[in-house]
C-alpha cells in the first residue's frame, strides 16, 4: 500500500517571496504522482501531475514539482508567489500496478497563506 | 462541459434519518470514488468502483453503502447517519488505463451535518 506525507501543515510567506511545500511518499511500485488545489470554500483541483516522462512537471499559473524517484519525492515550488495563491494544497499518489490497488492516497495537505 | 455533479450541496439531518447523497459524470469514466474530508486528516476513500457493479472498500468505509448500477452515477447512501459523519464528502472519477487510474476530477462537494 501506498502513502503520503506533507511535511508542512502550514506555510506563511510574504508576496513575491518563493515557496516549497514537501511531499514525500511510499510505494513499493512505480507510482503517479499529482498536486491538488483546494480554494476556500470549493472544491479540488488538479495542479499538476507526473505519470512518466519528463520529472520535472509545470502548471499553467507558474507552479512546478520535481519527482525524485531516490528520495520519493514531489515537492511543489513557487519562485514567486501571490495573494490568489493562498489555498489549500494536497498531493496524492496512485499506482500503476493494477491489481486491487486502484486507489489514490492523499496527503493531509499543507496551508499556504500568501501575506501581502 | 465536463463535471461530476453532486447533490445536495449542503444538508443538515438529525442522527439515524437515512440520506443519500448523489454524484453523476458526465466523462465516460469507468472509475468513481467516494471521500470525506475532515480537517487535519486530509482526505479518506469511503469506497470505489471500477464500473458498473464493481465497488470496493477504501479506507474508513464504515456507516456507508454505495451503488453503481449506471455508469455515470454513484450514489453515498448512509442508512442510520451519526454525528461523526458530519463531515465534507467529495465524489470524484477517473479513467482506467492500462493498470491504473489517472487523475481524479471531483464534485463540487457535499457538507453534510448529523445533529
Amino acid at each position: 500500500a501506498q502513502s503520503v506525507t506533507q511535511l508542512d501543515s502550514q506555510v506563511p510567506v510574504f508576496e513575491e517571496a518563493p515557496v516549497e511545500l514537501r511531499c514525500n511518499y511510499s510505494s513499493s511500485v512505480s507510482v503517479y504522482l499529482f498536486w491538488y488545489v483546494q480554494y476556500p470554500n470549493q472544491g479540488l483541483q488538479l495542479l499538476l501531475k507526473y505519470l512518466s516522462g519528463s520529472t520535472l512537471v509545470e502548471s499553467i499559473n507558474g507552479f512546478e514539482a520535481e519527482f525524485n524517484k531516490s528520495q520519493t519525492s514531489f515537492h511543489l515550488r513557487k519562485p514567486s508567489v501571490h495573494i490568489s495563491d493562498t489555498a489549500e494544497y494536497f498531493c496524492a499518489v496512485t499506482t500503476n500496478s493494477g491489481g486491487s490497488n486502484y486507489k489514490l492516497t492523499f496527503g493531509k495537505g499543507t496551508l499556504l497563506t500568501v501575506n501581502p | 462541459e465536463a463535471q461530476v455533479t453532486q447533490n445536495p450541496r449542503y444538508l443538515i439531518t438529525v442522527t439515524g434519518k437515512k440520506l443519500t447523497v448523489t454524484c453523476s459524470q458526465n466523462m465516460n469514466h469507468e472509475y468513481m470514488s467516494w471521500y470525506r474530508q475532515d480537517p487535519g486528516l486530509g482526505l479518506r476513500q469511503i469506497y470505489y468502483s471500477m464500473n458498473v457493479e464493481v465497488t470496493d472498500k477504501g479506507d474508513v468505509p464504515e456507516g456507508y453503502k454505495v451503488s453503481r448500477k449506471e455508469k455515470r452515477n454513484f450514489p453515498l447512501i448512509l442508512e442510520s447517519p451519526s454525528p461523526n459523519q458530519t463531515s465534507l464528502y467529495f465524489c470524484a472519477s477517473s479513467l482506467i488505463i492500462g493498470t491504473g487510474i489517472r487523475e481524479q476530477y471531483f464534485g463540487p462537494g457535499t457538507r453534510l451535518t448529523v445533529t
